[in-house]
């Protein structure tokens, strides 16, 4: 198994109140990923890291910031929590070669 | 735009017997296509792959996929389930471009299989 941990796996949180789930890996991939999985939804994309401080936006990404500052760790940070963002994160991570993702274990964010 | 269909949302299926889950995109540009299995509670964990060359891909667990470029299509197929394979399955297509390579998931279906 690719070495991709998150933390925390559990959190309930109020809403306004900032989050940060933490995404590490041990594969020194370049490529790193958060996603949200609702029911009906599938995967969708928030925001993704193609390096060092190089990252760019997905397709749910208003509400969320991230920061990767070494290769092996790439943070999600919800500034102010509401309920839409209620949902369980997954991080992934990929090589340049052929673009299959490895995913975390996920972390269920639940937002009162 | 972009886009993956998994036409069935939820599959129900008798032990031993074969399956099909279908998958269909919409991309202007070439892919790569993958299917993917989620576990309950557990991460997503790559099934199979195409990335090029024959269109009958194998993957683990005795899955295989059919990569058909006229119909866009990559429907996976299992010839006997077992309980085990109980789990959510989702198709995933890999739009190739020049600079960054962008994933799109389908929505996922839920296989159950009965005993």
């Amino acid at each position: 198994d690719a070495g991709i941990t998150q933390s925390p796996r559990h959190k309930v949180t109020e809403t306004g109140t900032p989050v940060t789930l933490r995404c590490h890996q041990t594969e020194n991939h370049r490529y790193m990923y958060w996603y949200r999985q609702d029911p009906g939804h599938g995967l969708r994309l928030i925001h993704y890291s193609y390096g060092v401080k190089d990252t760019d936006k997905g397709e749910v990404s208003d509400g969320y910031s991230v920061s990767r500052s070494k290769t092996e760790d790439f943070l999600l940070t919800l500034e102010s929590a509401t309920s839409s963002q209620t949902s369980v994160y997954f991080c992934a991570i990929s090589d340049t070669t052929h673009y299959e993702q490895y995913f975390g274990p996920g972390t269920r964010l639940t937002v009162t | 735009a972009q886009s993956v269909t998994q036409l069935d949302s939820q599959v129900p299926v008798f032990e031993e017997a074969p399956v099909e889950l279908r998958c269909n995109y919409s991309s202007s540009v070439s892919v790569y296509l993958f299917w993917y299995v989620q576990y309950p509670n557990q991460g997503l964990q790559l099934l199979l792959k195409y990335l090029s060359g024959s269109t009958l891909v194998k993957g683990i667990n005795g899955f295989e996929a059919e990569f058909n470029k006229s119909q866009t299509s990559f429907h996976l197929r299992k010839p006997s389930v077992h309980i085990s394979d109980t789990a959510e399955y989702f198709c995933a297509v890999s739009l190739l471009k020049t600079s960054y390579d962008k994933v799109i998931f389908g929505p996922g279906t839920s296989l159950s299989v009965i005993p």
